[in-house]
């Protein structure tokens, strides 16, 4: 079975606070993905990875950064958290081949404060 | 642009009926279709998956088939629990490594 794992289920932080969100995947996945899920907007897609190092942005970049060294983990980044970004966040991976489906992790609540 | 629409939004049934969640999308040229079940406060759980050259996949009591020419999939539950009731989002998966996501339906099954 595929495991996505991230750092922690529950964060609370201040403004201004640069913040790391860790995802592991032990698939040897190609892909991964980090979104966010605010009610009535569904999930948006942050950033993307379909390589170690490599880096695509999705709809809403801003605010964030990703850094991928290895290839089971991406982190994303809050450089200086700001109150609009309290959210939850879903990290998922897959196979870059067609056949893939993409795999979730159980997401970070974040609360800025 | 691909959109991905979900019918209905939210449903609420008893216990033991059979049910169907509808999902449409506008562009039929997809790799696959992937049914994800959600809990609330959780992330989401993958359900079945399926290729664009299937017409179904079936995982116990669940069935979700697709008519690609006709951008419809549908899940089927059968006999509906309790336990059932969360949230479920189809995502098609074009020709990119990105998904695009439906609207979700929300279901509650009561005793």
């Amino acid at each position: 079975d595929v495991k996505v794992t991230q750092s922690s289920r529950y964060l609370v932080k201040r403004t201004g606070e640069k913040v790391f969100l860790e995802c592991v995947q032990d698939m040897d996945h190609e892909n991964m993905f980090w979104y966010r899920q605010d009610p009535g907007l569904g999930l948006r897609l942050i950033y993307f990875s379909y390589d170690v190092k490599m880096k695509e942005k999705g709809d809403i970049p801003e605010g964030y950064s990703v850094s991928r060294e290895k290839k089971e983990r991406f982190s994303l980044i809050l450089e200086s958290a700001s109150t609009n970004q309290t959210s939850m966040y879903l990290c998922a991976s897959s196979l870059s081949a067609r056949v893939g489906g993409q795999y979730f992790g159980p997401g970070t609540r974040l609360t800025v404060t | 642009k691909q959109e991905v629409t979900q019918i209905p939004a939210a449903l609420s049934v008893p216990e033991g009926e059979n049910l169907v969640l509808n999902c449409s999308f506008t562009d039929s040229a997809i790799y696959n279709l992937q049914w994800f079940r959600q809990d609330p406060g959780k992330g989401l759980t993958s359900l079945l998956l399926i290729q664009s050259s299937q017409r179904e996949q079936t995982s116990g009591r669940l069935n979700a088939s697709l008519d690609k020419s006709s951008g419809r999939s549908t899940l089927y539950i059968a006999a509906s629990q309790p336990g059932d009731s969360a949230t479920y989002l189809c995502a098609v998966r074009p020709g990119t490594d990105k998904l695009i996501f439906g609207t979700g339906t929300r279901l509650q099954v009561f005793p």
